[in-house]
């Protein structure tokens, strides 16, 4: 069964404390790998999408990576406006192009 | 994403009664994707639809609920007979084809409650 694992759960950083959030999963093929931002009350924003393990993709502070396994969302130096939930997902290539979600890691950047 | 537009943006049914969720894609978009997010849980897949076809209901409870999504005009959630388990935000996505190389994009939810 296709499945997605997200940790932590929760994670609390002072600004300018870099740190990585861990989307693992298990699924027969892997078409993408998404990574979305979702805060409070709103639907998911899209960051990222990565398709084949060693690609790596950055925007502003965040930047994603792929292995076989896993993907790793690293933020270099957080600023509060950074605090969000961050979800990652799996597309399968056996799968009708559904997004399967993890639970998402709640991230809180303290000033 | 501004782009996809759902509404409402919250409904509140009492149990029994029906409950219509609708969602305009982006501009462009023929692929439209519902998902549910119960309290505190990741977002569940429910139903793939492109333009008068249900491709994949798989994630769809068989009972009291239904999706489409017509030639002309938004895509329609549709619960009928609610009851206090279906209280979740549903959240629609778009994409412009289907292809790898596709993200999807997602509105703002409703989120419903059933009291």
């Amino acid at each position: 069964e296709d499945q997605v694992t997200q940790s932590p759960e929760a994670l609390r950083l002072q600004e300018g404390e870099s740190s990585s959030l861990n989307c693992s999963y298990t699924v027969s093929g892997l078409r993408g790998l998404f990574w979305y931002r979702q805060d409070p009350g709103k639907g998911p924003e899209f960051l990222f999408t990565l398709y084949s393990a060693g690609e790596e993709k950055e925007k502003e502070r965040l930047k994603a990576t792929l292995t076989k396994k896993e993907s790793f969302l690293h933020i270099t130096a957080p600023k509060p406006e950074d605090s969000a939930t961050y979800l990652c997902a799996v597309q399968a290539t056996d799968s009708s192009y559904k997004l399967i979600f993890g639970s998402g890691t709640r991230l809180l950047v303290r000033p | 994403n501004a782009g996809v537009m759902q509404n409402p943006r919250h409904l509140v049914r009492r149990r029994g009664q029906e409950a219509r969720l609708r969602c305009s894609p982006m501009k462009g978009h023929s692929h439209v994707y519902w998902y549910r997010q119960l309290p505190e849980e990741g977002l569940k897949f429910m139903v793939y639809l492109q333009k008068e076809n249900i491709i994949d209901e798989s994630g769809m409870p068989k009972e009291r609920f239904s999706a489409e999504f017509p030639k002309e005009g938004p895509s329609i959630l549709r619960i009928q007979q609610v009851v206090r388990g279906d209280s979740a935000a549903y959240f629609c996505a778009s994409s412009p084809r289907q292809d790898a190389n596709t993200e999807a994009f997602f509105g703002q939810g409703t989120r419903l409650t059933v009291v």
